[in-house]
């Protein structure tokens, strides 16, 4: 049982690249989500998803893709990278949405630096 | 709507002396709260939760956090500081009635112990 787990752990891009973050769980939970984390800022949603083939924005959704096509996989698409996207990104997943006290599993993160 | 704040970006502690890092939240909803934690370059992991049942939630590695209703309050302490406690903790409150996913964070407290 692995968990969370997140590819690259670090990924260095030039502005205008595009690339895909790439998040697996084999917990079978339905939730899955991305974050990014800055200095000061905690961590704040990107985007996530309830289910296979559904998703949804979350605060900070502008200039990431994701899709859902099966239970387990949960890419993220940086479709034209920007300074701005420099960040430190976790995946989670979660068995369901909005269980009472539903505990989120966190990937271990991949630190993006975008030239 | 639920948000949470975090009263102290940085706390700092010397070795054996007690730690409190203080959370407010705000929910229209019975609350559930999260504390997490996360040490330098790695992912969060959970602390504790409080879902409505005993009031002071105990926690991994000596910590605790009592639920105060009257004061909308969810302080995460311990009562002696270890080195190896120096991290960043979240406070977060599960979002039962919006869109945007399911968790909202706290902007982080940074945890320093001296020897």
């Amino acid at each position: 049982n692995a968990g969370v787990t997140q590819t690259p752990k670090f990924q260095v891009l030039k502005t205008g690249q595009s690339m895909t973050l790439q998040c697996a769980q084999d917990m079978n939970h339905e939730y899955m989500s991305w974050y990014r984390q800055d200095p000061g800022m905690g961590l704040r949603l990107i985007h996530y998803s309830v289910g296979a083939g559904i998703t949804d924005q979350g605060e900070v959704p502008n200039g990431y893709n994701v899709s859902r096509s099966t239970t387990e996989d949960f890419p993220l698409r940086l479709l034209s990278a920007a300074p701005s996207q420099t960040s430190v990104y976790f995946c989670a997943s979660s068995r369901e949405a909005r269980g009472v006290g539903e505990t989120q599993y966190f990937g271990p993160g991949t630190r993006l630096l975008v030239l | 709507a639920q948000s949470v704040t975090q009263l102290d970006s940085h706390v700092s502690v010397s070795e054996g002396t007690p730690v409190l890092l203080r959370c407010n939240y705000s929910s229209s909803y019975s609350p559930s709260l999260f504390w997490y934690v996360q040490h330098p370059n790695k992912g969060l992991q959970l602390l504790l939760k409080y879902t409505s049942a005993a009031t002071l939630v105990k926690g991994i590695n000596g910590f605790e956090a009592e639920f105060k209703k009257s004061e909308t309050s969810f302080h995460l302490t311990k009562p002696s500081a270890h080195m190896s406690d120096a991290a960043e903790y979240f406070c977060v409150v599960m979002n039962y009635g919006g869109s945007q996913g399911n968790l909202i964070f706290g902007k982080g407290t940074k945890l320093s112990v001296k020897p």
